[in-house]
C-alpha cells in the first residue's frame, strides 16, 4: 500500500485566495483525520470522519475552514478565504477501528501539505 | 480541562545512551495513550498505544509505561541511535459523548549526538 497520500505537498498562495488540500486514505481504513501543525501550537486535530461522516469538527478554527469526504477514498480540506495565520503544515491521517477497546487503532499520517499564505 | 504535558521540552544525549521522556495528563475519561515519533519534515509515526489495562508496551528499543492511577506515562529509549533524533509526542484519547476526543502534548525534541 502506498500509505496516506496528500496533495499538494507545498502550496503558496495570497491572502484571500481559496485553498484546497486533498487526501487519499489507506484502503480499508474507516477513520480519516485532518490535523494542523505549527511551531507555536503544535499538532491540533481539526476534524475527523468515520465511514465518511464527520464525527467531531470542534477543532475547525472558524467558518473559513470546511472539510468533506465524498467517498471512502478521498477527502478535502478547504480554506476560503485564506489568511496569513493559516500558514502551517496540514496532515491527513487514517486509521481502522480497534476491536474491543472502543477506540480507533494506530493512525497513519500522510507526508503533509506545507501551506504558506502571503 | 483536558491537558497533556510533556517533559523535558528538549533533550540532547550522546549516541548509545538511554533516555526517558515523561508525559503527564489530566484527560478524563481515559481511553488510550499513544506515543508518536515525528522526524523533521515528516508526519508522526506511531510507536506504541496503551489502553487502561496495559502498563507497559515495547517497540524495539522503545518502551512505554503507563500508570493510570497517577496519570503518567514515560517513553524509554535504550541504546540511542542518531536516527532517534526527532520530536516525540504523547497523545491521550478520551471517550466523550460516544466519540473520541484527543489531546496532544507539545512534544519533546530529542537530539542524539555522536
Amino acid at each position: 500500500d502506498a500509505g496516506v497520500i496528500q496533495s499538494p505537498r507545498h502550496e503558496v498562495t495570497e491572502m484571500g485566495q481559496e485553498v484546497t488540500l486533498r487526501c487519499k486514505p489507506i484502503s480499508g481504513h474507516d477513520y480519516l483525520f485532518w490535523y494542523r501543525q505549527t511551531m507555536m501550537r503544535g499538532l491540533e486535530l481539526l476534524i475527523y470522519f468515520n465511514n465518511n461522516v464527520p464525527i467531531d469538527d470542534s477543532g475547525m478554527p472558524e467558518d473559513r475552514f470546511s472539510a468533506k469526504m465524498p467517498n471512502a477514498s478521498f477527502s478535502t480540506l478547504k480554506i476560503q478565504p485564506s489568511e496569513p495565520r493559516d500558514s502551517a503544515v496540514y496532515f491527513c491521517a487514517s486509521s481502522r477501528w480497534l476491536a474491543g477497546t472502543y477506540s480507533y487503532n494506530e493512525q497513519f499520517f500522510g507526508p503533509g501539505t506545507r501551506l504558506t499564505v502571503l | 480541562k483536558n491537558q497533556v504535558e510533556q517533559s523535558p521540552q528538549s533533550l540532547i544525549i550522546l549516541e548509545g545512551k538511554n533516555c526517558t521522556l515523561q508525559c503527564n495528563y489530566t484527560v478524563s475519561p481515559f481511553s488510550n495513550l499513544r506515543w508518536y515519533k515525528q522526524d523533521t519534515g515528516r508526519g508522526p509515526v506511531s510507536l506504541t498505544i496503551m489502553t487502561f489495562s496495559e502498563n507497559t508496551k515495547s517497540n524495539g528499543r522503545y518502551t512505554a509505561t503507563l500508570d493510570a492511577d497517577t496519570k503518567q506515562s514515560s517513553l524509554h529509549i535504550t541504546a540511542s541511535q542518531l536516527s532517534d533524533s526527532a520530536s516525540y509526542i504523547c497523545v491521550v484519547s478520551s471517550n466523550s459523548g460516544g466519540y473520541q476526543k484527543v489531546t496532544f502534548g507539545t512534544g519533546t525534541k530529542l537530539q542524539v549526538i555522536p
